[in-house]
């Protein structure tokens, strides 16, 4: 069964820090791109960042660029986020996906065909 | 970045009926290899995303044939044929031909 299991979230003060972690199973981690979506509380979907398969190129949206690092190790079939510098506005519900990325040479997608249940991240004082 | 609007951003539909949800993007979507990166996601409540459409038109595996995809250049709808209450929840478009991939706000589909 392909399956994505977060895990890391929790409560953390602003500025604080914090790592999610993603587990992949059920099909080749390393042939897939891989990303974070996140949903803030009653509010809609928002892509956060992908990474290539091997990780050489990473893309983040622009509200956490310098904050947030994407990064895997497809030995361990894992994906994760590195969240620092944490603000009132990162609290969301943060998921995992596989996504669907053709390079035609530009990197264009066809969404997120897998999805994990997510994790919540609270950033609050 | 591209910004993506939905609407209606609430339907009531009978069970039955037909629904249909549209969504704009404030640039064309059409890549320069002739293809069009519009993918539709249905979230049900308490539930995680799941892919529907991708490309436009194409269902992915599973989806039954009532959703439908259309659509071009700036100008695409999802049309689900006969609601049934499994359809409950929010449906959201994303564009995927402009970095940073964006989504719509969201239709909530309810059953009247």
């Amino acid at each position: 069964e392909v399956q994505l299991v977060e895990s890391g979230g929790g409560l953390v003060q602003p500025g604080g820090s914090l790592r999610l972690s993603c587990a992949a199973s059920g099909f080749t981690f390393s042939s897939y791109w891989m990303s974070w979506v996140r949903q803030a509380p009653g509010k809609g979907l928002e892509w956060v960042a992908n990474i290539k398969q091997d990780g050489s190129e990473k893309y983040y949206v622009d509200s956490v660029k310098g904050r947030f690092t994407i990064s895997r190790d497809n030995a361990k079939n894992s994906l994760y986020l590195q969240m620092n510098s944490l603000r009132a506005e990162d609290t969301a519900v943060y998921y995992c996906a596989r996504e669907i990325i053709v390079v035609v040479p530009a990197a264009l997608s066809w969404g997120m065909d897998v999805w994990g249940k997510g994790t919540t991240v609270t950033v609050s004082s | 970045d591209v910004v993506m609007t939905q609407s209606p951003l609430s339907l009531p539909v009978t069970l039955g009926q037909p629904a249909s949800i549209s969504c704009r993007s404030s640039q064309s979507l059409v890549y320069s290899d002739g293809n069009t990166y519009l993918n539709w996601f249905q979230q049900r409540p308490g539930q995680s995303p799941r892919r529907l459409i991708y490309k436009v038109s194409n269902r992915d595996s599973g989806v039954p044939d009532r959703f439908s995809g259309s659509g071009s250049g700036t100008d695409f709808t999802l049309k689900i044929s006969r609601v049934e209450a499994e359809d409950v929840g929010v449906y959201y478009c994303m564009q995927g031909t402009h970095w940073s991939w964006t989504f719509g706000q969201g239709t909530k589909v309810e059953i009247k």
